[in-house]
């Protein structure tokens, strides 16, 4: 079954407004998750890592300020996109995997974005 | 960013065909991992290699972690319908205690019956 849950799995949004889209992990703890970006007919890229109790850390070109991350607990990572313009329609995926460096990364479901 | 380099992008096949997909890198990981990528999902774990020469199976999938770890293939056999989507090759990389995915550009499978 599922170990890493999102949601929504769609959302519809107008420009400006802001979108929040929660990551949890199921049945482990994870002190770290991962944020992607995926394109249409494209490869998942890396936006940010998402660390619990401290900041997150974004990959070269993504803007700290424009996509907010939260990891308030060690279930729980939050992706919020502020004043969403359409360029920021795309699919957000997030991932986490359990403790210890053997541990592959699990993939929630998705998020479509839709900024209309 | 880092990229994979996978090959081929596209496969059309007829149901029953084998399957062989691969990735490659300039740079060294200590773990590959393959996705599969159904449309509006999340890519989910197929296969984990975690050593150099590491051959494993997960039913009709085979995959190898190549002895210069810097690549990985990934066979499937006997093709059915439900193995149509997107195969991703991903390597590991630990970078300052911090585990991060390096992704191929992906292998789109479609299956005629």
């Amino acid at each position: 079954g599922a170990v890493v849950s999102q949601h929504p799995s769609r959302v519809i949004c107008k420009s400006g407004t802001s979108v929040k889209i929660e990551c949890r992990s199921l049945d482990f703890q994870a002190t770290t998750m991962f944020w992607y970006r995926q394109f249409p007919k494209q490869s998942l890229m890396l936006m940010a890592t998402s660390n619990e109790g401290s900041k997150a850390t974004y990959e070269q070109g993504v803007e700290k300020d424009k996509f907010l991350i939260n990891h308030a607990s060690l279930t729980l990572s939050t992706l919020t996109v502020t004043s969403a313009h359409p360029e920021d329609s795309s699919f957000y995926i997030c991932s986490a995997s359990r403790q210890g460096n053997n541990s592959p990364l699990h993939f929630g479901n998705g998020t479509r974005l839709t900024v209309t | 960013g880092q990229q994979l380099n996978q090959s081929p992008q596209s496969m059309f096949i007829q149901e029953g065909e084998d399957v062989s997909m691969n990735c490659t890198s300039s740079s060294i990981f200590n773990t590959w991992l393959w996705y599969k990528q159904d449309p509006g999902e999340g890519p989910v774990l197929l296969i984990a290699l975690y050593k150099a020469g590491e051959l494993t199976s997960n039913g009709r999938l085979t995959a190898q972690f190549g002895i210069t770890r810097k690549d990985s293939f990934l066979n499937i056999s006997a093709s059915i319908p439900s193995d149509v989507g997107i195969y991703f090759c991903a390597g590991r990389e630990i970078i300052q205690g911090a585990q991060k995915l390096v992704f191929g550009q992906g292998t789109r499978l479609t299956i005629n019956p």
